[in-house]
């Protein structure tokens, strides 16, 4: 049973790029959240996709875009990046298999970036 | 954005002792979530908590969601090398007929002595 993956690992962009980071859920799941973890701080939440729309948002600015898609994957894409935005950005899947599954959220490997 | 506050930051203790950490809000969470994190991996799920005043065990590991909804608590019992890592308190609310994104605490890191 494959667990949740991200691509790529690591990626160092410039400021003012764009940025895409890729995420396949846990099998079984359809509901796909993003974090983004600042070096030594907890992860904070992005926003939460399911059914291919955004359901809830965090405190991000509008730079911060996202998309699911019919197999559940998701991406997330960060517009006129800042130094501030580097960071290791999390994915995380959440399902329905029974009502506790759609509470707990399973995180992949994360992607780290380096903004310069 | 919003985060937990979760004590102690960092806890340096013998291989064999028993470890104890909480988590405080102040706002109310339908669902508790104990993480563990190690270098370069993300966040691994330990134990969930549904109603409030619920005890749950996973092997040596102890969490309990606090009669308020404010609060939760972890305690890990005879340390061994391996718990080392940092463990995150994650508090989350249920609207719109879904789960909401999980609050984050800072963390704790734990740190075994020889």
């Amino acid at each position: 049973d494959a667990g949740v993956t991200q691509s790529p690992t690591h990626l160092i962009k410039t400021r003012g790029q764009q940025v895409t980071l890729r995420c396949s859920p846990k099998s079984g799941h359809d509901t796909v959240s993003w974090y983004q973890q600042a070096l030594g701080q907890g992860p904070q939440f992005i926003f939460q996709y399911y059914e291919e729309e955004e359901r809830q948002r965090g405190n991000f600015p509008d730079r911060f875009s996202g998309h699911q898609f019919p197999n559940y994957s998701s991406e997330l894409n960060v517009n006129a990046l800042l130094l501030g935005d580097s960071a290791l950005y999390l994915c995380a899947s959440s399902g329905l298999q029974g009502w506790a599954a759609n509470y707990e959220q399973y995180f992949g490997p994360g992607t780290r970036l380096t903004v310069t | 954005g919003q985060q937990l506050n979760q004590s102690p930051q960092s806890m340096f203790i013998q291989e064999g002792e028993d470890v104890s950490m909480n988590c405080t809000s102040s706002s109310i969470f339908n669902t508790w979530l104990w993480y563990k994190q190690e270098p370069g991996e993300g966040p691994v799920l330990l134990i969930a908590l549904y109603k409030a005043g619920e005890l749950t065990s996973n092997g040596r590991l102890t969490a309990q969601f606090g009669i308020t909804r404010k609060d939760s608590f972890l305690n890990i019992s005879a340390s061994i090398p391996s718990d080392v890592g940092i463990y995150f308190c994650a508090g989350q609310l249920a609207s719109g007929g879904g789960a909401d994104g999980l609050t984050f605490g800072k963390g704790t890191h734990l740190i075994i002595q020889p």
